[in-house]
C-alpha cells in the first residue's frame, strides 16, 4: 500500500532563510509525487509534481523539490522564505505499481515564517 | 473556468438530520474526488469517480455516507443521519487524469451539533 510520512508537524524559519519541509514515501512501484499548500480557510493548491525526468522539480512561488529514489524522499525547499509562505503543506503520492488512481496525502506540516 | 465549486460553504445542523454537500468539478475533468479533513485524522479520501462511475469507496466511513455523480458536472455527498463526529471540512477535487494535479474546491465546513 502507498503511504506518505511528513515527520515534522511544524517548521519554523526566519524570513530570508532557506526552508525545507520533509517528505518520505513508500510505494510498490514507481511514484508520482505532489506538493500542495493550504492557506487558512482555503482548499489545497497545487505547488509542484514529480512524474519522471529530472530529480529537481521547480514549482510555483519559487518552491522546488528534490526526488531521491534511494532515500524515498521528496523534500520541499525554497532558498529564501517569505512571511507569506506561512501555511500548511501536504505531500502526496500515487503508486504506479497499483491500479489505484487516488493520491495518498501526508499529515501535513505547518510552516511558520517569522519576520 | 471558475474552478471547482462547492456548496454550501458552511453547514450547521443538528444530530440526526440529513446533510447534502454539492460539488461541480472543472469542465472536462474526468476524475472527481471527495475528501474529509479533520484535526485528528488529517486529509482522508472518501470516494472517487471516473467518468461518473464510483471507482473506490473504501474510504467512506459507514453506511450513513453515500455519494453520487449523476452527470459529469455534478456530484453530491450525503450523510444520513448526521452525527457530531461527522463535523469536518469536506473537500471536492477534480483532475483531468491521474498523472495530473487535482484541483480542490474551497470546501464545506460541516458542524453537527
Amino acid at each position: 500500500a502507498q503511504s506518505v510520512a511528513q515527520p515534522e508537524d511544524q517548521v519554523n524559519v526566519a524570513e530570508g532563510n532557506p526552508l525545507t519541509v520533509k517528505c518520505t514515501y513508500s510505494v510498490s512501484g514507481n511514484p508520482y509525487l505532489f506538493w500542495y499548500v493550504q492557506y487558512p480557510n482555503r482548499g489545497l493548491q497545487f505547488l509542484l509534481k514529480y512524474i519522471t525526468g529530472d530529480n529537481l522539480v521547480k514549482g510555483s512561488y519559487g518552491f522546488e523539490a528534490e526526488f531521491n529514489k534511494s532515500q524515498t524522499s521528496f523534500h520541499l525547499k525554497k532558498p529564501s522564505a517569505l512571511v507569506s509562505d506561512s501555511a500548511l503543506y501536504f505531500c502526496a503520492v500515487r503508486d504506479m505499481g497499483t491500479g489505484r488512481r487516488a493520491l495518498t496525502f501526508g499529515s501535513g506540516t505547518r510552516l511558520q515564517v517569522q519576520p | 473556468d471558475a474552478g471547482v465549486i462547492q456548496s454550501p460553504r458552511h453547514e450547521v445542523t443538528e444530530m440526526g438530520q440529513e446533510v447534502t454537500l454539492r460539488c461541480k468539478p472543472i469542465s472536462g475533468h474526468d476524475y472527481l474526488f471527495w475528501y474529509r479533513q479533520t484535526m485528528m485524522r488529517g486529509l482522508e479520501l472518501l470516494i472517487y469517480f471516473n467518468n461518473n462511475v464510483p471507482i473506490d469507496d473504501s474510504g467512506m466511513p459507514e453506511d450513513r455516507f453515500s455519494a453520487k455523480m449523476p452527470n459529469a458536472s455534478f456530484s453530491t455527498l450525503k450523510i444520513q443521519p448526521s452525527e457530531p463526529r461527522d463535523s469536518a471540512v469536506y473537500f471536492c477535487a477534480s483532475s483531468q487524469n491521474p498523472q495530473l494535479e487535482q484541483f480542490f474546491g474551497p470546501g464545506t465546513r460541516l458542524t453537527v451539533l
